[in-house]
């Protein structure tokens, strides 16, 4: 079956511009994680969906970053005013429950200039 | 509070040969561990993982791992090398209940010597 997807595959921005990450799970998937991947901090967990409970936050970077997951299916990673050092590989994985392994997007590049 | 360790971030091997890559955890609960693999410019791949029960875990590719509770360890190994091994391999570690994310290690570049 269709695995998780992610777009935009690669993302150029301005420094200071906003910018959203698409993230389509597996269907069925009740769990959904975004994680970051960058040269000087490796693969680091940012936020966490399951079901219709308060999300995990506690990996967000600071209060520029922010996600929402709609309808318990997509999810969009907004960041406000995009900084170098926001430049890396933003990772999606979804799984079926959380306690059930995570399955992994392709990843969105996002380099800011 | 977990923590993975990946001894070596580049290794080397020639083709045929074993392979063995390193992976040390530290954790206060009982962990599940995973070996994840990332070809260039994909996403991760899951290879193999342990939860519960035997401590040999098979994969895919003909990867395996053991799991060592007395040296806190989770090492990956192929008995012969193939050039399509040549990837990016990340270990990675969580609670066995609560606290879903995973902790990963800072991976190691497997590189094939033809």
């Amino acid at each position: 079956g269709a695995g998780v997807s992610q777009s935009p595959s690669n993302k150029v921005t301005e420094k200071g511009k906003d910018v959203e990450l698409r993230c389509d799970p597996i269907s069925g998937h009740t769990a959904l994680y975004w994680y970051r991947q960058s040269l000087g901090q490796g693969l680091e967990f940012l936020i966490y969906f399951q079901g219709n409970s308060a999300p995990d936050k506690s990996g967000l970077p600071s209060d520029r970053f922010s996600a929402e997951r709609t309808g318990g299916s997509v999810s969009t990673l907004t960041i406000q005013r995009t900084q170098q050092e926001d430049s890396a590989v933003y990772l999606c994985a979804s799984s079926l429950y959380s306690a059930d392994t995570q399955y992994f997007g392709p990843g969105t590049r996002l380099t800011v200039l | 509070a977990q923590s993975v360790t990946q001894l070596g971030s580049h290794v080397s091997v020639s083709e045929g040969a074993l392979v063995l890559l390193r992976c040390n955890y530290s954790s206060s609960v009982p962990p599940y561990l995973f070996w994840y693999v990332q070809y260039p410019n994909q996403g991760l791949q899951l290879l193999l993982k342990y939860t519960t029960g035997a401590t040999l875990v098979k994969g895919i590719n003909g990867f395996e791992a053991e799991f060592k509770k007395s040296e806190t360890s989770f090492h990956l190994t192929k008995p012969s090398a193939h050039m399509s091994d040549a990837a990016e391999y990340f270990c990675a570690v969580r609670p066995s209940f609560g606290n879903e994310k995973l902790t990963f290690g800072t991976g190691t570049r497997l590189t094939i010597i033809p």
